[in-house]
């Protein structure tokens, strides 16, 4: 199995930061990786598909970069409605694992 | 408008069979690179991928349940069944069902609400 690591687990920032978050491939996935926005209760969100397409509707603050093995999510200028946890994905072969998440709090 | 949504029981005991549908509209299990898929989330842990099961028949599932996991569906009633074996404490999770698109490779697209599954005696 290809596992996902994220970093870092939590991330503190404030209105107005940029703010990336790094997810690794334990091999190389091409450009098969997806981000989520997932808040409490919630289902996921899909941001990010095939590393660096914004899917239709999410605003263009958020951007994804990568290839191979190292991917980024970063957000341009946070907003209020931005602080949740986000979650990598690579769709590469079956099981389609996930990072552990990366919860984005307000400092 | 693409929606889904998951329903069975909320509570079930160890050992016991979950059975969990997966009732969709605003698209078709039979056209061409469409799947839905199962995820769950145990309480404040991370997501795990599940089961897949795309329009023609072909079946995914995450080596380490495929033991306890069948995925079928019924193109008919726009709905997707996961079923999973000798449940236990461990398996207490929000079970998610997503829609997929091979051709527009953005993988989980859009997600039901999801329904937590509690396993206790």
């Amino acid at each position: 199995d290809i596992q996902m690591t994220q970093s870092p687990s939590t991330l503190s920032a404030s209105v107005g930061d940029r703010v990336t978050i790094t997810c690794r491939a334990s091999q190389s996935i091409s450009n098969w990786l997806a981000w989520y926005q997932q808040k409490p209760g919630k289902a996921p969100n899909l941001l990010i598909y095939k590393a660096s397409s914004l899917e239709s509707g999410v605003p263009s603050r958020f951007s994804g970069s990568g290839s191979g093995t190292e991917f980024t999510l970063t957000i341009s200028s946070l907003q209020p409605d931005d602080f949740a946890t986000y979650y990598c994905q690579h769709y590469d072969s079956y099981p389609y694992t996930f990072g552990q998440g990366t919860k984005l709090e307000i400092k | 408008q693409i929606t889904l949504k998951e329903t069975g029981p909320t509570l079930v005991k160890p050992t016991q069979t979950l059975t969990l549908t997966c009732t969709f509209s605003g698209f078709s299990l039979s056209s061409t690179g469409v799947g839905v898929g199962w995820i769950r989330q145990p309480p404040g842990k991370a997501l795990e991928w599940l089961a897949l099961i795309y329009w023609d028949e072909d079946i995914r599932l995450s080596p380490s349940l495929q033991n306890r996991l069948t995925i079928t569906k019924d193109t008919s009633r726009n709905q997707v069944v996961l079923t999973m074996t000798n449940m236990d404490p461990v398996d207490t999770a929000t079970y998610f069902c997503s829609h997929r698109d091979d051709i527009l490779a953005a993988n989980f697209d859009f997600w039901g609400q999801g329904i937590l599954v509690t396993v206790s005696s």
